[in-house]
């Protein structure tokens, strides 16, 4: 069982807007900063969204990310079929001194 | 450009030690505030953090693993080991090392290695 909560599954059609959230406490994405990484099927994955709101060069604007609380979101609009793929959110964990990652988001575009 | 290559056993027998190298170029262990973790994945399941090492030789481990993990470097041969100890089939998985960049990301990644545990 992940320490982050992320709902296991999500789906759009294209041009649709999605949002995936992203549910820890105070000690994760309450007092830090939150990465979105993207795992398209059968390859490693890359990062999506860091510092929170942040994207890579070479990361299309239709990503973003915010966090109000304890929780955090992405949201990807414009959806494509390329975006099909599994979407995980990470952030430092000043209890457990180390990386937690959520269970993932399976994106599914009609 | 930066580069992560993951290699180690592909078949480990439960009980055993599983020795994994992560070679990467493009970047130096030495630098002030560079890192290099590994992360792994069940087949069909979650991504799960395992360690981080720094270019001070900070270490961290997952508090879940029961201290069966090692993680050192050579920066001699831009290499990072990770040690296993204790391997169960429940480790079956892709074992990922990624740098350890600003704001705590892992950016760049390998393409991984599966490791199957099984007698």
């Amino acid at each position: 069982q992940s320490v982050l909560t992320q709902p296991p599954s999500a789906s759009g059609t294209p041009g649709q807007r999605v949002t995936f959230s992203c549910s820890g406490s105070s000690s994760n994405i309450g007092s830090n900063f939150v990465n979105w990484y993207q795992q398209l099927p059968g390859t490693a994955p890359k990062v999506l969204i860091y510092t929170t709101d942040q994207r890579p060069s070479g990361v299309p604007d239709r990503f973003s990310g915010s966090k109000s609380g304890t929780s955090a979101s992405l949201a990807i609009s414009g959806l494509q079929s390329e975006d099909e793929a599994d979407y995980y959110c990470a952030a430092w964990d000043d209890s457990l001194n180390g990386v937690v990652f959520g269970g993932g988001t399976r994106l599914t575009v009609l | 450009q930066i580069t992560l290559r993951e290699s180690g056993p592909t078949l480990v027998k439960p009980a055993q030690t599983l020795t994994l190298t992560c070679t990467f170029s493009g970047f130096s262990l030495t630098t002030r505030g560079v890192g290099v973790g590994w992360i792994r994945q069940p087949p069909g399941k979650a991504l799960e953090w395992l360690a981080l090492i720094y270019w001070d030789d900070d270490k961290r481990y997952s508090p879940f693993l029961n201290n069966r993990l090692t993680i050192t470097k050579d920066t001699s041969k831009n290499q990072v080991i990770l040690t296993m100890t204790n391997i169960d089939p429940m480790d079956t998985a892709t074992y990922y090392c990624a740098q350890r960049r600003g704001a705590g990301r892992f950016d760049p990644w390998g393409q991984g290695t599966l490791v199957t545990v099984s007698s």
